[in-house]
């Protein structure tokens, strides 16, 4: 079946550091992929996307990497601040024509300052 | 630009109570997502709707839980009886259209079922 997990549920980083957050996927007909961050209280906000035919994409002091190969993702932020404390997922369009997303469980990222 | 609303912020039951939850996604946008959050874990897919009609609701516990979007744009969940483990956060979400994967969430709506 479909699944999307994360290798870490708790990320702590000093502020000013780089973080990688990791995610692995078991679908490897899914074409599209996208990391959401979740704020305490709040519903998930769209960070960045990928499709398949991409191993890279950059926004603004986030990237995300797609290796296909061994069905991994990963997203990488840049100069870390307190405001990027949160919660982020990774989410992998199933291999349905619907847009159904689905979710892993989490990683908890938190910034020392 | 409006995000997508949704009410009550919060609500607490008893078991065996019913509870609507209400949405109104981004204007324009056809697909409307209801999602379930349990503490600690992602949001897991409970209905989608293209206008007014059903996509997938093969998550959806259809025993207890309905949903309807009667005229395509406004939407709401009812779980009727509630059971303790639906306590969750309930999280809407919309898009401009059925394959378009860029989701747009509300706040959700938080419940607790003692």
């Amino acid at each position: 079946g479909e699944s999307v997990g994360l290798h870490l549920p708790t990320l702590s980083v000093q502020e000013g550091d780089n973080s990688i957050i990791n995610c692995a996927y078991s679908n490897s007909a899914s074409d599209y992929f996208i990391w959401y961050k979740q704020e305490s209280g709040k519903g998930p906000q769209f960070i960045i996307d990928i499709r398949s035919n991409m191993d890279k994409r950059q926004g603004q002091r986030v990237t995300v990497l797609l290796n296909k190969t061994v069905k991994h993702l990963s997203l990488q932020i840049a100069a870390t601040q307190p405001g990027d404390s949160a919660v982020y997922f990774c989410a992998e369009k199933g291999s349905s024509n619907t847009g159904k997303l689905i979710f892993g469980q989490g990683t908890t990222l938190q910034v020392k300052p | 630009e409006a995000g997508v609303a949704q009410s009550p912020r919060y609500k607490i039951i008893e078991k065996r109570q019913s509870v609507a939850f209400w949405c109104n996604p981004i204007s324009g946008h056809a697909t409307l997502y209801w999602y379930q959050q349990i503490l600690g874990q992602g949001p897991k897919l409970l209905i989608q709707f293209q206008n007014n009609g059903v996509v997938d609701d093969s998550q959806l516990p259809k025993d207890r839980f309905s949903a309807e979007r009667l005229k395509g744009v406004d939407s709401t969940l009812k779980i009727q009886p509630a059971k303790l483990e639906d306590s969750a956060v309930y999280l809407c979400a919309s898009s401009l259209g059925n394959a378009n994967e860029k989701l747009f969430f509300g706040s959700g709506t938080q419940l607790s079922v003692l």
